[in-house]
């Protein structure tokens, strides 16, 4: 039962543009949502994150979206950029006392030139 | 100078065999990981340590035994290794209570 969903597995865009990378969820319990990216033969890193209290949290050209009505996060990449090019995992924490990390199977973002 | 360090990268071993997967973080943190990231591209937890202290055990067969000798390390062993174990397995660490992991390369884990 996959808790974490990223629908698109692909997403390709042209540099300049906007990327828009979307997540959806099925637990209310989750109370922390991150984003990570991953490069080929690296592991995940830390992008944004953003509190269930929050709406929005923006840091440079990312911008994290939260609508707990509908259970739905997306990333924004704006403008977007080559180097922008990796997969994009959404994660969510299910606060049990300690952190529990679940991620969704992640979309793979393409930006040409 | 690698934060979350992993070896090896790349195992190939036949069913049935025994072999481990070391992982050494010199960040600092108090929790330590092991994620498996299966042909479907699920990461999915399998084991998280607090202070060398077992905190998460995800359902996972008894034939993986992670063993945390101090806060740096956490290892991997796997015992009568079955062809569904081939997987990427990634090591992470973290302050307590913080999402944000540090993720090793990956070691990837061919059963053959």
């Amino acid at each position: 039962d996959q808790q974490v969903k990223q629908n698109s597995p692909s997403l390709s865009v042209q540099e300049g543009r906007i990327s828009i990378l979307n997540c959806d969820y099925t637990n209310s319990m989750f109370d922390y949502f991150l984003w990570y990216k991953k490069y080929p033969a690296e592991g995940p890193t830390f992008l944004i994150s953003i509190s269930s209290i929050k709406d929005k949290n923006e840091d440079g050209r990312f911008t994290v979206f939260l609508n707990k009505s509908a259970k739905h996060l997306s990333l924004h990449i704006v403008p977007s950029q080559p180097g922008d090019s990796a997969v994009y995992f959404c994660a969510a924490i299910l606060n049990t006392g300690f952190q529990k990390l679940v991620f969704g199977t992640g979309t793979r973002l393409l930006v040409s030139p | 100078d690698t934060a979350v360090s992993q070896t090896p990268k790349y195992l190939v071993t036949q069913m049935g065999n025994d072999k481990s997967i070391k992982c050494e973080q010199n960040l600092g943190h108090d929790t330590m990981y092991w994620y498996k990231q299966d042909s479907k591209k699920f990461l999915k937890i399998m084991f998280s340590y607090n202070n060398k202290e077992l905190i998460i055990n995800e359902t996972v067969p008894n034939r993986f035994s992670p063993k945390s000798p101090d806060k740096a390390h956490l290892n991997l062993h796997i015992n009568s290794l079955e062809l569904g174990d081939s997987a990427v397995y990634f090591c992470a660490s973290s302050h307590q209570r913080t999402g944000e992991l540090f993720f090793g390369e990956g070691s990837r884990l061919t059963v053959l």
